[in-house]
């Protein structure tokens, strides 16, 4: 079974810090990504950054980065120079089997950005 | 591009009555994923379809079916509503690979009484 876990239910970040979200997640399959969602309280799901598995290099989007510790099992998101904008539960997910269309999601991280 | 469309927004239904739920994906995207989002048990996948064919399964009983046209247009269907099919109900479309972004609905939000 694969399993996508996400230890902070919830966390703030003064507005232009640096704040990180961690993810630990469990698959035996060999091929896979990686993705982290944002759901504002719009309750639209946006994709905010993906990391192929096969691809040691750790993926950055703009102010988003992720370490990925494949070892680990470890997909952490970092958000820099935090805005309000930002405010918002963040997803884990893992995509996986022949099509990896099928997303496992772990139990999110809800964000405050502060002014 | 238009982005992914959900019918209904919002559903209220009683229990044992049945009810459809519509998704339009993004022009060319011929995968279409379903998802449960409940606050007790997080989002869950429920199915993807592709090119009219169930291609995933997630660990939902049989009143949860659905289906998807020729257009790529899906619908998902739960009979015999219970209380605890109460959810926000998101649809996702992408091309259907693997490295492929999922595009998600605004979803459609299900009340059962």
């Amino acid at each position: 079974a694969q399993t996508v876990t996400q230890s902070q239910p919830e966390m703030s970040v003064q507005e232009a810090e640096t704040v990180t979200l961690s993810c630990t997640y469990d698959t035996s399959e060999s091929n896979y990504y990686l993705f982290w969602y944002k759901q504002p309280p719009s309750r639209q799901m946006i994709l905010v950054i993906r990391q192929e598995a096969y691809k040691q290099q750790n993926a950055t989007e703009n102010r988003f980065s992720v370490n990925f510790q494949k070892a680990a099992k470890s997909f952490s998101l970092k958000i820099s120079d935090s805005q309000l904008g930002d405010t918002a539960m963040y997803f884990c997910a893992l995509g996986s089997g022949e099509y990896g269309n099928k997303l496992v999601f772990g139990a999110g991280t809800i964000l405050r950005v502060k002014s | 591009k238009a982005g992914v469309t959900q019918t209904p927004r919002y559903l209220i239904k009683t229990r044992g009555q049945q009810v459809t739920l519509s998704c339009s994906p993004i022009s060319g995207h011929r995968s279409v994923s379903w998802y449960q989002q409940t606050p007790g048990q997080g989002l869950q996948f429920l199915f993807e379809y592709f090119s009219e064919t169930q291609r995933n399964k997630g660990n939902f009983p049989g009143r949860f079916s659905g289906r998807q046209f020729s257009n790529s247009r899906s619908e998902m269907n739960v009979s015999t509503l219970e209380l605890g099919d109460s959810a926000l109900y998101l649809c996702a479309s992408s091309l259907g690979r693997a490295s492929n972004e999922q595009f998600f609905g605004p979803g459609t939000r299900l009340t059962v009484l």
